[in-house]
C-alpha cells in the first residue's frame, strides 16, 4: 500500500514565521501535490511538482513555496506566515499514468496561525 | 476553465436509506472522474472512478455512472451504514493531470 506521510498532525505557530510543512511517499512516485482543505471551499491546489527540482503553480500558489531535491519528498513552505493560511493542509502523489492515475494522501497537517 | 458542481450538504440520513449525491462538471474533452471519500481526521481516499462515457465506477456497495450528455457523476448507495459518515468529494481530472475537487458533501448516518 502507497504511504504518504506529513511529519506533522497539528502545528500552531505565529504570524511571521517561517513554516515547513513536510510530505514522504514511499511509492516512487513522480506526481506530488499540495492542496489546502477549507470549509465550503473543498480541495485548493496550491503547488505541485512532476519530477524532482520542478515545481508548478496550482490555482492558490500565492504566499507559498515548494521545495522537491528528492523525489520522496515534496515541502511548503509558508515563508512568512499570516493568520489566513491557517488551515488544513494535504499532500498528495500518484505514479505516472495521465489523468486515470488516482491521487494517494496523507493524513494532513491542520495548521493554526495565531 | 474545469470546474464541478457537488450537492451542498450536510446530509443526515437513517442507516439502510438510499443515499444520492449529484456532481456536475464543466471540462475540456472528457476527463476521468472519480469520487475520493475522507473519514473523520484522515486524509481523502479514492472511492471510485469512471474513464469513459457510460461507465459505472463501483466500491463498498457505492455506484456512479458517467454521463456524458448530462455531464454527471452523481454517487449512489441502496443502503447507507453508520460507518459511511464522512465527506464525499466529486473530482474530474482536468488538464495536466490536475484534479478539480467540489466543495465535498457531509454525510452523517444515523443509528
Amino acid at each position: 500500500d502507497v504511504k504518504v506521510t506529513q511529519s506533522s498532525r497539528y502545528l500552531v505557530k505565529r504570524t511571521g514565521e517561517k513554516v515547513f510543512l513536510e510530505c514522504v511517499q514511499d511509492m516512487d512516485h513522480e506526481n506530488m501535490f499540495w492542496y489546502r482543505q477549507d470549509p465550503g471551499l473543498g480541495l485548493r491546489l496550491i503547488y505541485f511538482s512532476y519530477d524532482v527540482k520542478m515545481k508548478e503553480k496550482g490555482d492558490i500558489p500565492e504566499g507559498y513555496s515548494v521545495s522537491r531535491e528528492k523525489k520522496e519528498r515534496f515541502s511548503l513552505i509558508l515563508e512568512s506566515a499570516s493568520t489566513n493560511q491557517t488551515s488544513m493542509y494535504l499532500c498528495a502523489s500518484s505514479p505516472p499514468g495521465g489523468e486515470d492515475s488516482p491521487l494517494h494522501f496523507g493524513n494532513g497537517t491542520r495548521l493554526t496561525v495565531t | 476553465g474545469d470546474s464541478v458542481t457537488q450537492m451542498e450538504g450536510p446530509v443526515t440520513l437513517s442507516e439502510e436509506a438510499f443515499l444520492t449525491i449529484n456532481c456536475t462538471y464543466t471540462a475540456t474533452g472528457y476527463p476521468s472522474l472519480f469520487w475520493y471519500v475522507q473519514y473523520p481526521g484522515e486524509g481523502l481516499q479514492l472511492l471510485l472512478k469512471a474513464t469513459k462515457a457510460d461507465d459505472k465506477g463501483s466500491n463498498k456497495g457505492f455506484e456512479a455512472t458517467y454521463r456524458k450528455e448530462t455531464t454527471s457523476f452523481h454517487l449512489e448507495k441502496g443502503s447507507v451504514q453508520v460507518s459511511d459518515s464522512a465527506v464525499y468529494f466529486c473530482a474530474p481530472s482536468g488538464s495536466a493531470r490536475q484534479l478539480t475537487f467540489g466543495s465535498g458533501t457531509q454525510l452523517t448516518v444515523l443509528p
